[in-house]
């Protein structure tokens, strides 16, 4: 069974600009969470999908977004890039039928902001 | 603040012995509780996973010990072995408030020849 990829690997953006990255579950899996990994912050959760609704967010600006397409596929938006927003962020999946399903990462998007 | 916690960001442990990883939590209401071992460059990898109605769960070479009453849990690996150098984190999250997993900061453990 394939792993969660996520595209593209690595991004460079300057301030301001918008970006979008993308994820594509593991077949069967229905929800799908997005994490900010970042050297001072470590691993923190941005918002989750499950059927194309978000269920649960975390503490990030309204400039982070995303959504979620009928074939679980999952895309994150940055809007107004800033400088901090560099890091490496990471999709995962789970059935989500219950939050006691693991999550599976996939390798991360490295997004670098000049 | 961080609800969950590593306080040793490294760890050295020669091959064969045994490595064990620490973590701590503050908010009562986590009740699920998962490691991971992330290579650079890589997602993290589910290794193995607890609920609160356990104290105790086995996997090959992992074993995960939960203490509710000190809100603390850890990772043991017997016997350690090099490819298990990797940095390993700690996540827990609370059934009753939505799926997102709340990290620690990660142990870098080393395994030594």
């Amino acid at each position: 069974k394939a792993g969660v990829t996520q595209t593209p690997r690595y991004l460079i953006k300057t301030r301001g600009q918008q970006v979008t990255l993308s994820c594509s579950p593991i077949s069967g899996h229905r929800s799908v969470s997005w994490y900010q990994q970042t050297p001072g912050q470590g691993l923190q959760f941005l918002f989750e999908y499950f059927s194309e609704t978000q269920r649960n967010k975390g503490n990030f600006p309204g400039r982070f977004s995303g959504r979620q397409f009928s074939n679980s596929r999952s895309e994150m938006n940055v809007s107004t890039l800033e400088l901090g927003d560099s890091a490496l962020y990471l999709c995962a999946s789970s059935l989500g039928q219950t939050s006691y399903n693991e999550q599976f990462f996939g390798p991360g998007t490295r997004l670098t902001v000049l | 603040d961080q609800q969950v916690k590593q306080n040793s960001p490294s760890l050295s442990v020669q091959e064969g012995r045994i490595s064990i990883l620490n973590c701590d939590y503050t908010n009562s209401m986590f009740d699920y509780f998962l490691w991971y071992k992330k290579y650079p460059a890589e997602g993290p990898t589910f290794l193995i996973s607890i609920s609160s109605i356990k104290d105790k769960n086995e996997d090959g070479r992992f074993t995960v010990f939960l203490n509710k009453s000190a809100k603390h849990l850890s990772l043991h690996i017997v016997p350690s072995q090099p490819g298990d150098s990797a940095v390993y984190f700690c996540a827990a999250s609370a059934g009753n408030s939505g799926y997102a997993l709340n990290f620690g900061k990660g142990t870098s453990l080393l395994v030594t020849p």
